[in-house]
C-alpha cells in the first residue's frame, strides 16, 4: 500500500458548478477524514468517517458539501453550485483502528487543489 | 475560533544549531498533541506526537514538551539540518476523531 491518494490533484471549475473529489485511505484504516486548508492556514476540520458512517461534520460544511464512504473504503467530497470562497486545497486523512500504535495519528493524501473562477 | 495556535509564522535557524516551535491551545479537553511536517505540494507528514499525561516525548532528533497548566508545547529540533526546512503544524485531538491544526510555522534551517 502506497498510502493516502487523491484524485484529482487539480480541479479548475466555473462558478455555479458542481464537483467531487475522490480520496482511497490506506486499506487498513477505518477512520476518515476530509480538510479545507486556504493559504496561511493549517487544515480545517470538515467531517469524519468510521468506516461508513459519518460521525462528526464541521459547521464549515455549509449544505452545498456532501461526503459518502459509502462501502468504509474510499470517500467523496462533493461541492455544489461552487463559490469562488470554495478554493482551496481539500486534503483526506485516514487513521488505523483503536489499539494500534499509530491509532491518534494521520496519514494524509496530497490533496486536490480547487480553483474556482 | 482558534483553538491551537502557533504565533510564529517563520523562525530562521542555522544548520547545527536547535530550533524551537512553539504552538499554545485554549481547550483543556485536547488528550493528544501531534506535529506534523509539510513540504510544498504535499499532504502534511506525521513528525511525533505526545499524549496529555506525559510530558516529554522524544525521537532522535526531535523532542516535544507539553505544560499542560500553561497550555503550551514545543518542538525541539537538534541539530538542525537544511532538510528540516519545512512548515510545521502542530495539532490537537479530543480522543482522535476532531483534530484542531494551528496556522504553521516555516522553518528555515540556513546551511
Amino acid at each position: 500500500d502506497t498510502g493516502v491518494s487523491q484524485d484529482p490533484r487539480h480541479k479548475i471549475t466555473k462558478r455555479g458548478q458542481n464537483v467531487t473529489f475522490r480520496c482511497d485511505p490506506i486499506s487498513e484504516h477505518n477512520r476518515l477524514y476530509w480538510y479545507r486548508q486556504t493559504l496561511g492556514q493549517g487544515p480545517e476540520f470538515l467531517t469524519y468517517f468510521q468506516n461508513e458512517a459519518q460521525l462528526e461534520k464541521s459547521r464549515l460544511l455549509s449544505d452545498r458539501f456532501s461526503a459518502e464512504r459509502p462501502k468504509g473504503s474510499f470517500s467523496t467530497l462533493e461541492i455544489q453550485r461552487t463559490e469562488q470562497g470554495d478554493s482551496a486545497m481539500y486534503l483526506c486523512a485516514s487513521s488505523p483502528v483503536a489499539g494500534t500504535s499509530a491509532y491518534n495519528e494521520q496519514f494524509f493524501g496530497p490533496g486536490t487543489r480547487l480553483t474556482v473562477l | 475560533d482558534q483553538q491551537v495556535k502557533q504565533n510564529s509564522p517563520s523562525l530562521s535557524v542555522q544548520e547545527g544549531r536547535i530550533s524551537i516551535l512553539n504552538c499554545d491551545y485554549t481547550n483543556s479537553m485536547f488528550d493528544y498533541f501531534l506535529w506534523y511536517k509539510k513540504y510544498p505540494a504535499e499532504g502534511p507528514t506525521f513528525l511525533i506526537s505526545i499524549s496529555s499525561i506525559k510530558d516529554k516525548n522524544e525521537d532522535g532528533r526531535f523532542t516535544v514538551f507539553l505544560n499542560k497548566s500553561a497550555k503550551h508545547l514545543s518542538l525541539h529540533i537538534v541539530p538542525s539540518q537544511p532538510g528540516d526546512s519545512a512548515v510545521y503544524f502542530c495539532a490537537a485531538s479530543i480522543t482522535g476523531n476532531q483534530f484542531y491544526f494551528g496556522t504553521g510555522t516555516s522553518l528555515t534551517v540556513i546551511p
